[in-house]
């Protein structure tokens, strides 16, 4: 089993829906993080949580909301979607003190749709 | 802050030749450095990473990156490129206490 774990991998919605995307981990990671991707703009972070009392934004967070349920769950909402948010998304995990570098180890992705 | 530059967005080689890929950072402090590569419909994998040891750093599948701080650059190499080698390269500059944040990439075709 992956060691960070996003559902669902694929998803197709219409404009207007509210959509969530759910990440796990079992590597005991404090610091967890989601990025979106888009063709020509490389990974950008749209939220990051260094632990379960810890949310910051990232530099695209509008439209987006993010909930740290536990050490290992990291959930990111997009309340009402739109075409634009239309794009791969990754959660990603660290631990600078427990892998000594801030590596980051990601999910397979989540491909989302928004109609 | 910091930013992050890949100064090619796709590069073309043959296969058999050298392959670089070009990464400038912008930090106040010297960072760790990271390259990851995708290869289609592939999440991210680490290539290699720089954390103030050596300056030349070797990783995964013949790549090498060598950490200049004077230039403010960490280049990404390999002496020949493979067919395998096709796919998309990010390199990622981190301060500590803060989130990696990612060049737009560079996406490396290898022709046969």
């Amino acid at each position: 089993d992956a060691d960070v774990t996003q559902t669902p991998r694929n998803r197709i919605t219409k404009t207007g829906k509210r959509i969530m995307l759910e990440c796990s981990q079992t590597k005991g990671h404090d610091r967890m993080y989601w990025y979106r991707q888009d063709p020509g703009l490389g990974l950008r972070l749209i939220y990051y949580s260094f632990d379960v009392k810890d949310i910051n934004k990232g530099e695209i967070s509008d439209g987006y909301s993010v909930s740290r349920q536990a050490q290992a769950k990291f959930s990111l909402s997009l309340e009402s979607a739109i075409p634009n948010q239309t794009a791969l998304y990754f959660c990603a995990t660290s631990d600078p003190v427990r892998e000594n570098t801030g590596e980051l180890f990601f999910g397979e992705g989540s491909r989302l749709t928004v109609l | 802050a910091q930013s992050v530059t890949q100064l090619d967005s796709h590069v073309s080689v043959s296969e058999g030749t050298p392959v670089l890929l070009r990464c400038n950072y912008s930090s106040s402090y010297s960072p760790s450095l990271f390259w990851y590569v995708q290869h289609p419909n592939k999440g991210l994998q680490l290539l290699l990473k720089y954390t103030s040891a050596a300056t030349l750093v070797k990783g995964i599948n013949g790549f090498e990156a060598e950490f200049k701080k004077s230039e403010t650059s960490f280049h990404l190499t390999k002496p020949s490129a493979h067919m395998s080698d096709a796919a998309e390269y990010f390199c990622a500059p981190n301060q500590a206490g803060t989130a990696l944040i990612f060049g737009k990439g560079t996406t490396l075709s290898v022709s046969s």
